[in-house]
């Protein structure tokens, strides 16, 4: 069965980095885009980042550009997001989630259909 | 950017009642549309996808319905596991959710 574990999160200070690995398996990797997605402390969702099948494509939301890095090892089944220069509001539970349409690239990713069970992660001094 | 405006924010309803819940888009975002439900200390669910798709295992008593702007989820006969937060997104351009809606008893 599909299954996403996310890991790498913790408690930092702010302007020093982390970064969250998210291990899948049950499902052939390199077909799948990956999402990150984060939910501050009893606030919304929040999209992240995304990767494409290939790693070629890569999109972030505005308060995230040029901090954060989503990466992929399709030989490992993990993708990555490298957090630098972290502010305490980026505290929150991060997810991994796979994109519903295989082989997607950016504008043609869709819903998440699964998603791992998060990792949290605190910015505080 | 899209922005999503559920309500209401809370809904307060018991066992076996109908319950629908709103979603507003602050531009269209055609059919592409998804519900997730989310109880407290998970990770999101999804139940509906391109507005009124009804995800595999998903129980038939959740239904989705709406295009363009305008969206609802209705759940046909609340149980005692649907009490959670719903929220709607987007993904017509980027992703986006609207802030969610807690279903309490």
């Amino acid at each position: 069965q599909v299954q996403l574990e996310e890991s790498g999160g913790g408690v930092v200070q702010p302007g020093e980095s982390l970064r969250l690995s998210c291990a899948a398996s049950g499902f052939p990797f390199n077909q799948s885009s990956f999402h990150w997605v984060r939910q501050a402390p009893g606030k919304g969702l929040e999209w992240v980042a995304v990767i494409s099948y290939d790693g070629k494509i890569t999109k972030y939301t505005d308060s995230v550009k040029g901090r954060f890095t989503i990466s992929r090892d399709n030989s490992k089944n993990t993708v990555y997001l490298l957090m630098n220069s972290l502010k305490t509001e980026d505290t929150g539970v991060f997810y991994c989630a796979r994109d519903g349409n295989l082989y997607c690239s950016g504008s043609t990713c869709t819903y998440f259909d699964y998603w791992g069970p998060g990792t949290q992660v605190t910015v505080s001094s | 950017d899209i922005q999503l405006t559920q309500s209401p924010s809370t809904l307060s309803a018991s066992v076996g009642d109908r319950i629908t819940i709103t979603c507003r888009a602050s531009q269209t975002v055609s059919s592409w549309l998804a519900w997730y439900q989310q109880k407290p200390g998970k990770s999101p669910k999804v139940l509906i996808y391109q507005a009124s798709k009804v995800e595999s295992g998903v129980p038939s008593r959740f239904s989705g319905s709406g295009s363009g702007t305008e969206f609802t989820l209705t759940i046909s006969s609340l149980q005692p596991d649907d009490f959670a937060t719903y929220y709607c997104q987007q993904y017509n351009n980027y992703w986006t959710f609207g802030q969610g809606t807690k279903v309490e008893i």
